[in-house]
């Protein structure tokens, strides 16, 4: 079935260090991709989304580029701050569907 | 624009016992989903409604678990009876439409804990 698979954590960096979040999926057809952020105490929220092959999705600073032929979106972003201390998840959903298929998530702590 | 609201934030009940929780989506959007979010893992969507139809049910344990979205915007989830595996982060989320493309919105979860 459709899946994704990311990072495992817990990822500690500090300030100004740069992120990477390893995210892979397998999907029958062709996925749109998603990072969804949890900061604490509040909801997921989307940080940003790519629908089609060789899209670069970016937000905030972070980038994630959809590539096809590692089956992969791997999330960046090359300065954290202490304020980007939140749990990141990759998740898809298929052309002809609308359910979000979540990774496991990755906490993410930045030291001052 | 006010967010997805989930009530109660929190809830603790024994094994057996029956609890409910209620989402009130954003004004307007005709999608809403429920998802159980064990701790750990992510979220895994149970029911989703369209307007006050039910899309996909599929991962819905229906012997314990139901759901309902009458007028097509309030809804809630119960659990009856509830079980320890059921201890959880309930998250709604509620979107505009029912396309892959669309961003879901979540509300901030309700956190059960089942002793």
């Amino acid at each position: 079935g459709d899946s994704v698979t990311q990072m495992e954590g817990p990822v500690t960096l500090s300030e100004e260090a740069f992120l990477t979040i390893n995210c892979t999926y397998t999907a029958t057809g062709y996925p749109s991709l998603f990072w969804y952020v949890q900061y604490p105490g509040e909801g997921l929220q989307l940080l940003l989304k790519a629908t089609k092959a060789d899209d670069k999705g970016s937000n905030k600073g972070f980038e994630a580029t959809y590539r096809k032929e590692t089956t992969s979106f791997h999330l960046e972003k090359g300065s954290v701050q202490v304020s980007d201390s939140a749990v990141y998840f990759c998740a898809l959903t298929l052309s002809n569907d609308y359910k979000l298929s979540f990774g496991a998530g990755t906490t993410v702590t930045v030291r001052a | 624009e006010a967010g997805v609201a989930q009530s109660p934030r929190y809830k603790i009940i024994e094994k057996r016992q029956s609890v409910a929780f209620w989402c009130n989506p954003i004004s307007g959007h005709a999608t809403l989903y429920w998802y159980q979010q064990i701790l750990g893992q992510g979220p895994k969507l149970l029911i989703q409604f369209q307007n006050n139809g039910v899309v996909d049910d599929s991962q819905l344990p229906k012997d314990r678990f139901s759901a309902e979205r009458l007028k097509g915007v309030d809804s809630t989830l119960k659990i009856q009876p509830a079980k320890l595996e059921d201890s959880a982060v309930y998250l709604c989320a509620s979107s505009p439409g029912q396309s892959s493309y669309n961003e879901q919105f979540f509300g901030p979860g309700t956190r059960l804990t089942v002793l």
